[in-house]
């Protein structure tokens, strides 16, 4: 167990509707990190938050949005969904923010989200 | 820019040794890390290596790190059938892990 959690574990949704993904770090973790994984894509940097602050953005579409609260939980909002859309997002963190050494990331298991 | 390739399948028999390479462009990358993935999972961390070693070995895994060709590997002493996962290689970009596409093992009986 990585100690980072995502929920929900599975979500299918219609194309043009809006979801919530949420993710809770490891205790004492400051950064939160999104990936999409999807078949032709592979591992996909979406986003990082450190300690509430947007800190790197990958490669995030203009329709997915995030944001890291105070408690340093995250959610990744994808709105106006397509069926390229579908594939497994997941949350990861560490305690620091950038190149520290040893700092590695915590993955979580995803969620997989399947758009029709 | 930052990327790293892996090839995509390797096949081996159990009590086998796997190699699992993977090359990648950062120079400036301080660390490199191993992932595996088993299906419907996400993804555990292996082992990682400071780019000042060679070689680091941990149980029945051993990383080699080639930095002047920028080259990364990952041996699996004894390899199981419970080791057929993807194994992704990660270096440490600029704010985030960059992956590589991942290196599908099958392990047969």
């Amino acid at each position: 167990d990585s100690g980072v959690t995502q929920t929900p574990k599975h979500l299918i949704t219609a194309t043009g509707q809006r979801v919530t993904l949420r993710c809770s770090p490891r205790s004492g973790d400051l950064s939160v990190y999104w990936y999409q994984q999807s078949l032709d894509q592979g591992l996909q940097f979406l986003i990082q938050y450190y300690n509430g602050e947007e800190r790197a953005k990958g490669n995030i579409l203009e329709r997915f949005s995030a944001q890291q609260f105070p408690d340093l939980h995250s959610e990744l909002n994808l709105s106006s969904l397509e069926l390229g859309d579908s594939a497994l997002y997941f949350c990861a963190s560490s305690p620091a923010r950038g190149r520290q050494p040893g700092s590695p990331l915590h993955f979580g298991n995803g969620t997989r989200l399947t758009v029709t | 820019g930052e990327d790293v390739e892996q090839s995509l399948f390797l096949s081996v028999r159990e009590g086998d040794s796997s190699v699992i390479n993977c090359t990648y462009t950062d120079s400036s990358s301080t660390y490199l890390y191993w992932y595996k993935q088993e299906p419907g999972a996400g993804l555990q961390l292996l082992t990682y290596i400071f780019s000042n070693m060679d070689m680091k070995q941990d149980q029945r895994l051993t990383v080699l790190l080639n930095k002047k060709d920028k080259h990364l590997s990952l041996r699996i002493a004894d390899t199981q059938t419970g080791d057929s996962a993807i194994y992704f290689c990660a270096e440490r970009g600029f704010q985030k892990l960059v992956f590589g596409t991942g290196t599908r093992l099958l392990v047969s009986p």
